[in-house]
């Protein structure tokens, strides 16, 4: 039962042009939403995340977009830099429960 | 530094035999969980604690255990019961629960041969 889910495996982008991540749920009680960033062989490091009473929030080069109509978030990173070539996990709360769900994650390689 | 230690990075173990992950946070967090990553899918949640003495099972808790002795550890046993033990195995706090963000170890990669 994947209820977040990130379907673009990989994602290639230009240096200085934007990078766009996507990941859409299923539960509609998500009300928290983090983005991870993680190199190979080392643990996650947060990023950015939302509340669903926002639709936006915004932190340097990178900002996240909730539609909560649509069950659909996104990471902009603008503009894409070649040490942000990383796995960028999708993870969503439920206020209500205990565990954070994360989605497959999406690699993204930034070009020089 | 404040952060979460995980050791050792690489672990090797044959079959059949159990062994134990370590986890240790100095920030002073509440609570703690257990994460394990295979290529091509997520984190999937193994185990996690609230407050020391206690935890829970997360989605794919079969062949593991844990203990909370202390708020600052929280060791994953590995059993031999576990059919798919190799993974990287990754250790996360936070300080409370609900809503709160959850900082990672630089995980622990265990192969089992």
């Amino acid at each position: 039962d994947q209820q977040v889910k990130q379907n673009s495996p990989s994602l290639s982008v230009q240096e200085g042009r934007i990078s766009i991540l996507n990941c859409d749920y299923t539960n509609s009680m998500f009300d928290y939403f983090l983005w991870y960033k993680k190199y190979p062989a080392e643990g996650p490091t947060f990023l950015i995340s939302i509340s669903s009473i926002k639709d936006k929030n915004e932190d340097g080069r990178f900002t996240v977009f909730l539609n909560k109509s649509a069950k659909h978030l996104s990471l902009h990173i603008v503009p894409s830099q070649p040490g942000d070539s990383a796995v960028y996990f999708c993870a969503a709360k439920d206020g209500n429960n205990n565990d954070m769900r994360f989605g497959a994650g999406t690699r993204l390689t930034v070009k020089p | 530094d404040g952060g979460i230690t995980q050791s050792p990075k690489y672990l090797f173990r044959k079959e059949g035999q159990n062994v134990t992950l370590s986890c240790e946070q100095n920030l002073n967090h509440d609570a703690m969980y257990w994460y394990r990553q295979d290529p091509g899918q997520g984190l999937r949640l193994i185990y996690y604690s609230q407050i020391v003495n206690d935890f829970q099972k997360g989605d794919i808790a079969e062949g593991y255990s844990v203990s909370r002795e202390k708020k600052e550890s929280f060791p994953l046993t590995v059993t031999s019961a576990q059919k798919n033990p190799t993974a990287f195995y990754l250790c996360a706090s936070s300080k409370g629960m609900v809503g709160d963000t959850q900082y990672f170890g630089p995980g622990t990669r265990l192969t089992v041969l």
